[in-house]
């Protein structure tokens, strides 16, 4: 069963420009991870969400935890093509003690 | 630097054989997993353990197992290798205070054939 749907799973795009992905799910999670992987490599974490509502950036991206804790998304300003790469969202269900539930990834693209 | 390793990087195997893949931490976290990622399912979760002795089964553990016998190394069993079960292979660890933060491995790419 899929708790997590990430969209879109595609995302091709011109350096410069913003996006959004988006990581909805029908269960509430204790907390939300977002992870970056590149070609060959393991995911590297960017960011923990934790509380409803809650807002973090980190440099040109910005990740917010919906209100429920149900949902999240990530918003990159001004993409690059270094932030080429495939974003996973991973929630975690209270008292899961690190048991992570991952979407299947939005494979985002950026053309100079 | 602390690190999370794995071997082999890449291997090729027979259905029925047992292979194992190795996962080795210097982080010095209690807390370690094993997923595979394939394309159209993700990550997902085959084993996972909180300490040395402890084991646990995850979403997809069928075929698989893992022991702990300290707390840098959680080997990953394939029993009887089958072709289902060609897939990338990561092992993570985390530390008990936060769970949810996992550190990757780069990955073992298994085909069998």
């Amino acid at each position: 069963t899929q708790l997590l749907e990430q969209s879109p799973q595609f995302l091709s795009i011109q350096e410069g420009e913003n996006l959004t992905v988006y990581c909805n799910s029908s269960s509430v999670f204790s907390s939300l991870q977002w992870y970056r992987q590149e070609p060959g490599e393991g995911p590297v974490l960017l960011v923990t969400v934790v509380t409803g509502g809650e807002v973090k950036k980190l440099k040109r991206l910005t990740f917010q935890f919906g209100d429920a804790r149900k949902d999240s998304s990530l918003h990159i300003t001004a993409a690059q093509t270094g932030d080429t790469g495939l974003y996973l969202c991973a929630g975690a269900r209270g008292g899961s003690q690190g048991n992570l539930i991952f979407g299947k990834g939005t494979k985002l693209s950026v053309k100079p | 630097d602390a690190e999370i390793t794995q071997s082999p990087r890449h291997k090729i195997t027979e259905t029925g054989r047992q292979v194992t893949l190795a996962c080795h931490q210097t982080w010095n976290h209690n807390n370690m997993f094993w997923y595979r990622q394939d394309l159209g399912h993700g990550l997902r979760l085959i084993h996972y353990s909180y300490g040395v002795q402890d084991t646990n089964k995850g979403e997809v553990s069928d075929g698989y197992s893992v022991s702990r016998s300290n707390t840098e190394d959680l080997p990953l069993t394939l029993e009887s290798a089958a072709s289902s079960q060609t897939s990338v292979y990561f092992c993570a660890s985390s530390p008990v205070n936060l769970p949810e933060t996992q550190y990757f491995g780069p990955g073992t790419r298994l085909l069998v054939l």
